[in-house]
């Protein structure tokens, strides 16, 4: 089945300790992306890639980090997580972003105490 | 911010009736595409109308793009409860995908 996972999907911790939320897509998809999903905000950019190695800024990346290393995964680390970082995070996959879906991951809710 | 205005940002009808919604940027519209979500799940890609295109109809969706106004909507119609959820539209670039801050329907039998 064509699917993005994220992990993990909840996730409560504490101000300053690093963490990594996992993402992996199964369909061989170029580009790869990061969403926060705020309340009245909508969906923002955090992160894009698109290919391995190839990785750059969206409309709110301070606080966040990315790699890719390999086509499948893109992880989303938060070196020093604060407060104001707690959302709903959502990875995409694409094969082209102009004309084609982006393929959702499940989300996962970070609360950062 | 290049993020689309979504009106209204919540929609109540019932059962049979018609639901539209529009979005609008400040900055050009090149592929426009919409998405739903049910309650916080992910995004569910439902339709995509490309720059030169007026109208693009799917099943019970339809939608217009204006690109001289910089606006889409989108209607869905003979509503059911399933169709109970936030749309959000997505502007589409070369390396971005920019989406509005989405309508919040709710469709009651």
């Amino acid at each position: 089945e064509a699917q993005v996972t994220q992990n993990p999907r909840y996730l409560i911790t504490v101000t300053g300790k690093k963490l990594t939320v996992t993402c992996s897509q199964n369909m061989n998809h170029e580009y790869m992306s990061w969403y926060r999903q705020d309340p009245g905000l909508g969906l923002r950019q955090i992160y894009y890639s698109m290919n391995v190695e190839v990785t750059d800024k969206g409309d709110v990346p301070e606080g966040y980090k990315v790699s890719r290393k390999e086509k499948r995964n893109f992880p989303l680390i938060l070196e020093s997580p604060s407060p104001n970082q707690t959302s709903l995070y959502f990875c995409a996959s694409t094969s082209g972003l102009d004309y084609n879906e982006q393929f959702f991951g499940p989300g996962t809710r970070l609360t950062v105490l | 911010s290049q993020q689309g205005e979504e009106d209204p940002q919540a929609l109540s009808i019932q059962e049979g009736e018609n639901a539209t919604m529009n979005c609008s940027y400040k900055t050009s519209i090149n592929n426009l595409q919409w998405y739903r979500q049910n309650s916080g799940r992910g995004l569910v890609h439902l339709i995509l109308i490309r720059s030169n295109e007026r109208e693009k109809h799917s099943g019970r969706l339809r939608v217009t793009l204006d690109t001289s106004k910089k606006s889409s909507s989108l209607l869905i119609t003979a509503s059911r409860a399933a169709d109970t959820a936030s749309y959000f539209c997505a502007n589409s670039g070369y390396s971005t995908l920019t989406f509005g801050k989405g309508t919040m329907l709710l469709v009651s039998p």
